[in-house]
């Protein structure tokens, strides 16, 4: 069964510093592995997403992700942190072309400070 | 496009009664799925459809029924509201392999 670890609930950055949230997977199947942020009272929007091609990813907002088979994580990055990107981040994993079943982690609330 | 549209957006319930979440999503997307958010767990999955016609269960089904009669709509019902159900529930919609897309919710209290 997969399953995802996020480790730490909530992480504080200040304005301008690097942003470090953490990701570990559990699949018994090279993963499709996804990284979604919630801003409050809304709804999940997709940052990016690993589907076997490179393994660092880019996405929206200048977040990028790296997928590191043997450590199996996938951590979010964002060398300088804006106080825009306060919000809640949820990583999925989903096991194969197919199967389109989303197991998320826990979530990581990001706190800016000014 | 509108993408994935939830109604309500806000709905008070009494133990007992019940009531139906509605979800329609404009892409024609085969796949669309229920979640049930709760603080500190992340999303569950409730129910999923890879098809009009075609439904299954998630890991939290219990209490809940799905139905999918077109490929548009995926509605939500509760038979008989429990205040263990009280949540904030999202419907997602996505093609075969790509990302899910997901509606702004419906927030549901049970007193």
């Amino acid at each position: 069964a997969q399953s995802v670890t996020q480790l730490g609930s909530h992480v504080s950055v200040s304005e301008g510093a690097l942003v470090l949230l953490r990701c570990n997977y559990s699949s018994s199947v090279p993963p499709y592995l996804f990284w979604y942020v919630q801003y409050p009272n809304q709804g999940l929007q997709l940052l990016l997403k690993y589907t076997s091609a490179a393994t660092l990813v880019k996405g929206i907002n200048g977040f990028e992700a790296e997928f590191k088979k043997s450590e199996t994580s996938f951590h979010l990055t964002k060398p300088s942190a804006h106080m825009s990107d306060a919000a809640e981040y949820f990583c999925a994993v989903r096991e194969n072309f197919g199967n389109e079943k989303l197991t998320f982690g826990t979530g990581t609330r990001l706190t800016i400070i000014p | 496009n509108a993408g994935v549209t939830q109604t309500p957006k806000f709905q008070v319930l009494k133990t007992g009664q019940s009531m139906t979440l509605q979800c329609a999503q404009d892409m024609n997307h085969e796949y669309m799925s229920w979640y049930r958010q709760d603080p500190g767990m992340g999303l569950r999955l409730i129910h999923y459809s890879v098809g009009a016609g075609i439904t299954d269960q998630g890991e939290v089904p219990n209490g809940y029924n799905v139905s999918r009669s077109t490929t548009e709509d995926f509605p939500l019902r509760l038979l008989s509201a429990a205040p263990s159900q009280t949540s904030v529930y999202f419907c997602a919609s996505s093609p075969q392999g790509g990302s899910q897309h997901f509606g702004d919710g419906t927030r549901l209290s049970i007193l």
